[in-house]
């Protein structure tokens, strides 16, 4: 089973509210992984959590807040956002792997939309 | 500084058609993985295959091969007999060393028409 779940699928949120991204795995992965994607271009790494830890922080705004409470989950705070921020946010996860190339499984995504 | 180049942005072809996708990637590192994904309009990438540096044995599953040269720093993936549903965007991707951040290339966009 590599499934990995995120909700909600699409969320509409104003520049002033605060939201949350939920992502989740029971695949016994010890890293999960961040993305945002916006149209027509590649996915970029935003947070990089492993064994609960993060361990990657791509120069990311401080209206973005990860927060990994257990090794299935993964949240994405959200507060004050931009109308950029609008754009598809994916959730991965893979196994830590001390030699590291481990394959990252996705989930669906969220697609965000900021007015 | 890791980088994937995919020069194709769109492909078009006909349903049976084989489409071969083009990838060319650049690292100094001698431990590498490379890997394929596929974005569906639904948004969820899924992984296709995983190629670490040191297995240049070229595969077949299915209607799907890809074709692995370090010599070029290319890794190519075909689909043969192709169909509507593989119509989606493909990413190439990059992984060096020990970490676990994924390059991306800027992915080939595969219309398949019946």
């Amino acid at each position: 089973d590599t499934e990995v779940t995120q909700t909600p699928k699409h969320l509409v949120m104003g520049m002033t509210n605060k939201k949350s991204l939920k992502c989740e795995q029971h695949m016994g992965h010890r890293a999960m992984y961040w993305y945002k994607q916006k149209a027509k271009k590649p996915p970029e790494l935003m947070f990089v959590y492993s064994y609960e830890k993060l361990s990657i922080n791509e120069s990311v705004p401080s209206r973005f807040s990860p927060e990994c409470p257990n090794s299935s989950l993964l949240n994405l705070h959200l507060h004050a956002l931009q109308p950029e921020d609008s754009a598809l946010y994916l959730c991965a996860s893979s196994l830590p792997g001390l030699a590291g190339g481990e394959t990252q499984y996705f989930g669906p995504g969220t697609r965000l939309l900021v007015l | 500084a890791q980088k994937v180049t995919q020069a194709q942005t769109e492909i078009s072809v006909v349903e049976k058609e084989d489409v071969t996708l083009d990838c060319v990637y650049e690292t100094r590192d001698t431990t590498y993985y490379l890997f394929w994904y596929k974005q569906p309009p639904s948004g969820e990438l899924v992984f296709l295959i995983r190629r670490n540096s040191f297995d240049e044995q070229n595969e077949i599953s299915g209607r799907y091969s890809w074709n692995f040269q370090k010599s070029t720093s290319s890794f190519n993936f075909t689909i043969t007999a192709s169909q509507v549903v593989d119509s989606a965007v493909y990413f190439c991707a990059l992984l060096t060393g020990a970490g676990n951040k994924l390059t991306f290339g800027g992915g080939t966009r595969v219309l398949v028409k019946p």
